[in-house]
């Protein structure tokens, strides 16, 4: 089976442009998280989708959005950039069908604001 | 909210020596997992272990629920073994996975 999946993997923007990131969990999968790392708050979840619906919803400003389509692929757009949303954009699947809630992670997008 | 401790936040070891980490929470919970996390940023799964012991080749976790901690066992350390070590724990079927700050892990030849 493939592992999960984000795209892109590296990413440079502009302050105050906007950003689309884009998370395909494994196959089968219909819940997706996405986490932000950075190296002063470490690992923050940011929110999560289970079959097209947000099911959780972290500490952070409404900039930070999210969806989920009919084939579990996920997006998140950040707005507005700040130069304190660099960091590695984590994105993990888990399968609640299989009874385990173990969450497996895609190689992240790791995004620069200058 | 759930608490997350992980120790020590650091660790050099000479190659071939055997290393324990430690991971601390601070309410019961329906997940606990161990990750790793390669140079390149990516989170390789090590373990699901909410409870009880499991062994992978040189790794193995025990996570003693009642008393909310696990431990991680690197047997014969190997410079690949280098990175960053995170637990991290969800407090019910429906809540995100918190984090610990992790443990950093050097390994030298």
């Amino acid at each position: 089976k493939a592992g999960v999946t984000q795209t892109p993997r590296y990413l440079i923007k502009t302050r105050g442009q906007q950003v689309t990131l884009s998370c395909s969990p494994i196959s089968g999968h219909r819940s997706v998280s996405w986490y932000q790392q950075t190296p002063g708050q470490g690992l923050q979840f940011l929110f999560e989708y289970f079959s097209e619906t947000q099911r959780n919803k972290g500490n952070f400003p409404g900039r930070f959005s999210g969806r989920q389509f009919s084939n579990s692929r996920s997006e998140m757009n950040v707005s507005t950039l700040e130069l304190g949303d660099s960091a590695l954009y984590l994105c993990a699947s888990s399968s609640w069908t299989s009874g385990s809630p173990e969450q497996y992670f895609g190689p992240g997008t790791r995004l620069t604001v200058t | 909210g759930i608490q997350v401790e992980q120790s020590p936040p650091d660790l050099i070891l000479q190659e071939g020596a055997n290393s324990t980490l430690r991971c601390n929470f601070s309410d019961s919970v329906n997940n606990l997992q161990w990750f790793h996390q390669n140079p390149w940023g990516q989170l390789i799964n090590l373990f699901y272990i909410p409870s009880g012991t499991k062994q992978n080749g040189r790794l193995s976790a025990t996570t003693v629920a009642t008393e909310r901690y696990s431990l991680l066992y690197i047997s014969s350390s190997q410079t690949t073994d280098s990175g960053v070590y995170f637990c991290a724990v969800e407090l019910t079927g429906n809540t995100p996975l918190v984090f610990g700050k992790g443990t950093r892990l050097s390994v030298i030849a």
